[in-house]
């Protein structure tokens, strides 16, 4: 049974157009991770979140927004998607102690903007 | 979290062990490596991970030099689902420990 789910599997999105990415858990991991990846490239991370405890990467456009409500749900938010936006957005989650902190990764939002 | 080298690819035949290295030179005392490996088109999967001790499970064997500035994970018998980018990750556990990964290295199996 998928253990960290993302929906949906592709979105298509409107030049400008806000849209909201989800993910959820059923791990109760407290570490909740987003990556962007482009083709041919490795996971870039965008943020995490410990909790509620948010972490932003320094490189992490203002257009990138999360909201976490609470441990199983996570969502990304792009406010104003441009065409170097498209690109596989993936979700993880973790524990953060030693036998814990595998990081068990969603399938994957593929987002085209048009 | 200490940075990781790779070679950018190598190939291996199915059935023969695939040995992929990993240089980290900068490894401090409490950082863990983790393997993690990403199938065409799939999310990333964990593989394994170690401190100081070599370690095995059912899909690999990573083995730690004594110095811990290098390992190298083992496929025992390569097939061709092992095909995939393999991406070797140092790093600390704990709250505020984050996961970013580096470019990695493509195995390509052939038959």
């Amino acid at each position: 049974d998928a253990m960290v789910i993302q929906n949906p599997r592709y979105q298509v999105t409107q030049f400008g157009k806000p849209v909201t990415l989800s993910c959820s858990q059923t791990l109760n991991h407290n570490v909740m991770y987003w990556y962007q990846q482009k083709s041919s490239q490795a996971p870039k991370l965008l943020f995490h979140y410990y909790d509620k405890d948010f972490n932003n990467e320094a490189d992490t456009p203002d257009n990138f927004q999360s909201r976490r409500p609470n441990t199983s749900f996570c969502f990304l938010d792009i406010r104003s998607p441009g065409l170097g936006d498209a690109a596989m957005y993936l979700c993880a989650t973790s524990g953060i102690t030693p036998s814990e902190a595998e990081a068990f990764f969603g399938q994957g939002t593929r987002l085209t903007v048009v | 979290d200490a940075k990781t080298t790779q070679p950018t690819s190598m190939d291996c035949a199915e059935g023969r062990a695939a040995n992929l290295p990993c240089n980290h030179s900068t490894i401090s005392g409490n950082e863990y490596v983790y393997w993690y490996r990403q199938i065409h088109s799939q999310g990333p999967q964990y593989i394994i991970h170690g401190l100081k001790n070599n370690e095995t499970n059912e899909m690999a064997s990573l083995i730690i030099t004594e110095d811990r500035k290098s390992s190298t994970l083992i496929l025992p018998h390569a097939t061709l689902r092992d095909t995939a980018v393999y991406y070797c990750i140092v790093r600390l556990t704990g709250a505020n420990s984050k996961l970013t990964f580096g470019k990695g290295i493509t195995l390509s199996v052939r038959p």
